[in-house]
């Protein structure tokens, strides 16, 4: 069965800080690792990191996966009060199109 | 821009009533999914369609959870004999095809709380 774990499971931070959020996975013929944010019901996408694409990055946010480890981190920095969220990791196997969901990392950003 | 639509946005029922949950992914999207988050954890999947059928259900709990894609765009997820366990927000998702390397784009989701 695969399996996705966050952590922490809430951070809470000053604007202007920098956050690391984790994510490790356990699954069969992995073919990408997903990352989203949850602000109010719908997930928005993020990033997808691939075997040929560890690394991303779109402004203040980027995300690196360490396949030997079986993992990956989004980073935030300068953090602002609207990146205050709930961010959620997932995995795609090859065989098949669903997603597996870590249970997320609640973010809150203080003024 | 037209994103995947879900209605009702919340559905309160009475335990053992049916409900009916409808999606509406982006046009021109052929796979669509269901997934069900409950309070405090991550979307769990439920099912995924390529085009009208149900491409695969093992998410679907048991047998009182049906879902229907009949004209290959609009889906909508049955619940009979709803349980007090059924309470979660249910969220769509849809992608353009269900092969290679295509991001899910989701819903606002339907809050169903059975009383």
């Amino acid at each position: 069965e695969d399996k996705v774990v966050q952590s922490p499971l809430s951070l809470v931070v000053h604007e202007g800080d920098t956050v690391t959020l984790n994510c490790s996975y356990e699954v069969t013929n992995f073919r990408s690792l997903l990352w989203y944010k949850q602000e109010k019901k719908a997930p928005t996408f993020l990033f997808m990191l691939t075997s040929s694409g560890i690394e991303k990055k779109s402004g203040r946010l980027s995300s690196i996966l360490d396949k030997k480890e079986l993992s990956s981190i989004l980073n935030i920095t300068a953090t602002q009060t609207g990146d205050s969220a709930i961010y959620l990791c997932a995995v795609r196997r090859n065989a098949g199109n669903m997603l597996t969901f870590g249970g997320g990392t609640r973010l809150m950003v203080k003024p | 821009g037209a994103g995947v639509s879900q209605t009702p946005s919340n559905k309160v029922t009475e335990k053992g009533k049916y409900v009916e949950l409808r999606c509406d992914p982006i046009s021109g999207h052929t796979a669509l999914y269901w997934y069900r988050q409950s309070l405090g954890q991550g979307p769990e999947f439920l099912i995924y369609f390529q085009g009208t059928g149900a491409a695969d259900d093992s998410g679907l709990p048991n047998d009182r959870f049906f879902a229907v894609r009949p004209e290959g765009s609009v889906s909508t997820l049955k619940i009979q004999r709803t349980e007090r366990g059924d309470s979660a927000v249910y969220l769509c998702a849809s992608s353009i095809t269900s092969g290679g390397y295509n991001e899910q784009f989701f819903g606002p989701g339907t809050r169903l709380t059975v009383l």
